[in-house]
């Protein structure tokens, strides 16, 4: 089974600055055949369902805004909201899906 | 639009089944692979069971395996699970979860959640 490991676990940043939640794989989720990186992230509000931010690790889900990127390969992956507004206040996830399916435990962002 | 909608859930006592459902519409159900994710109170996000698109190939968490079935119906546009033999650790909200593609691919569109409660 793949273990998926964010940092930190929570992360307080003030409007306007940049927010970066890491994400660390247990074993690689690269796909030689395809060449991508079968990793997705997801914003989660209370409430609400899940929302697909980004997925094959950089690519953003239309309607996303731009201030939201990922990156990363491997087992090593980034996501970064360059400029926090304060609607961006929610639960983040990464989730591998080249091995089943597995999240990590969460990073909870906070507006300083 | 794409939409999902989940039903069922509710209280059970330790030991007892429950059934839910996610009736999907909008998109091709048929191409899709699913999934149920959970969150227990205070907890994170958990993915409990996955489905291909043609139902030939089904996962589980372990915590849940031989006790939950994962089903689809694609000529009702329905994805089911069916949960057996509960347990006071399975209370969560239950989502349903559209794959993009028919495997291996992230889920782009959830359901609004179910809670399920165990609890004597």
């Amino acid at each position: 089974d793949i273990v998926m490991t964010q940092s930190p676990d929570s992360l307080a940043v003030s409007l306007g600055e940049r927010a970066t939640i890491n994400c660390k794989s247990s074993h690689s989720v690269l796909n030689l055949s395809n060449n991508r990186n079968h990793l997705a992230w997801y914003q989660h509000k209370p409430g609400q369902p899940p929302k697909l931010l980004i997925y094959w690790a950089s690519t953003r889900e239309s309607g996303v805004p731009d201030r939201f990127s990922g990156s990363g390969s491997g087992t090593d992956f980034t996501l970064t909201i360059s400029s926090l507004q304060a609607e961006d206040v929610a639960v983040y996830y990464c989730q591998q899906y080249i091995d089943i399916r597995s999240f990590g435990q969460g990073t909870k962002l906070e507006i300083k | 639009q794409v939409q999902l909608v989940q039903s069922g859930g509710g209280v059970v006592q330790p030991g007892g089944s429950l059934r839910l459902s996610c009736a999907a519409s909008g998109f091709t159900f048929s191409n899709c692979a699913m999934n149920w994710v959970r969150q227990a109170p205070g907890k994170g996000l958990e993915w409990v069971a996955f489905i291909r698109n043609d139902g030939s190939t089904e996962f589980y968490v372990d915590s849940v395996k031989g006790r939950f079935i994962i089903s689809r119906d694609n000529s009702k546009n329905t994805l089911n699970l069916q949960m057996n033999n509960l347990r006071a650790e399975d209370t969560a909200v239950y989502y349903c979860a559209k794959d993009r593609y028919a495997t291996s691919s992230a889920s782009d569109y959830w359901g609004q959640g179910t809670q399920v409660i165990v609890s004597s």
